[in-house]
């Protein structure tokens, strides 16, 4: 019962740096989701992909980019990272959009120094 | 942009209390879902809710979407200490297959 699995669960990164964070689904979902979680904020939407191959801007995407070249695997980058993304980075998936609820990854806590 | 309010932001409750919280928005939604986070993991869905003025249960869990599709309410009755974590609300809006507006969460601590 692996569901959606993150990768780093946790990372250090100086201001500059680069880094790939990996979510990997079982489930087969067509839609994966990257969002963000903040001290008392509610999740917000980095970016999204509808299926394979595709991804599209989310609420707060700048700073990040996203691939998915397989349909289990959808990947944020962040290029040149700032001390604004230190930040819990959740991954989702569903299977059809907003017809059924997203399931969720355990996090990836990024600290950027 | 659309802005769902949710309260309280913290509730500090003895074992066996019951619990209620809620979320409102000026924006309809068209569906409301309530998840649960706990510490080191991702948020899990408690209860969804597709339909307006819609009342369901989850063992001691009850939520309701409003009749003006503009709130929903979470009720946890004879709270437990296993009951403590971070709720959040999440609401679908009517003009996206895809984006869901997030509560900033209550947490609940349950005193000892």
């Amino acid at each position: 019962n692996a569901g959606v699995t993150q990768t780093p669960k946790f990372r250090v990164l100086k201001t500059g740096q680069s880094m790939t964070l990996l979510c990997a689904q079982d489930m087969n979902h067509e839609y994966m989701y990257w969002y963000r979680q903040d001290p008392g904020m509610g999740l917000r939407l980095i970016h999204y992909s509808v299926g394979e191959g595709t991804t599209a801007k989310g609420e707060v995407p700048d700073g990040y980019n996203v691939s998915r070249l397989k349909k289990q695997n959808f990947l944020l980058g962040l290029e040149s990272a700032a001390p604004s993304q230190t930040s819990v980075y959740f991954c989702a998936s569903n299977d059809r959009g907003n017809e059924e609820p997203q399931h969720f990854g355990d996090g990836t806590r990024l600290s950027i120094l | 942009g659309q802005q769902l309010n949710q309260s309280p932001q913290s509730m500090f409750i003895q074992e066996g209390e019951d619990v209620s919280m809620n979320c409102t928005s000026s924006s309809i939604f068209n569906t409301w879902l309530w998840y649960k986070q706990e510490p080191g993991e991702g948020p899990v869905l408690l209860i969804a809710l597709y339909k307006a003025g819609e009342l369901t249960s989850n063992g001691r869990l009850t939520a309701q979407f409003g009749i003006t599709r503009k709130d929903s309410f979470l009720n946890i009755s004879a709270s437990i200490p296993s009951d403590v974590g971070i709720y959040f609300c999440a609401g679908q809006p009517p003009d996206s297959n895809y984006q869901l507006i997030w509560g900033a969460g209550t947490k609940l601590i349950i005193k000892p």
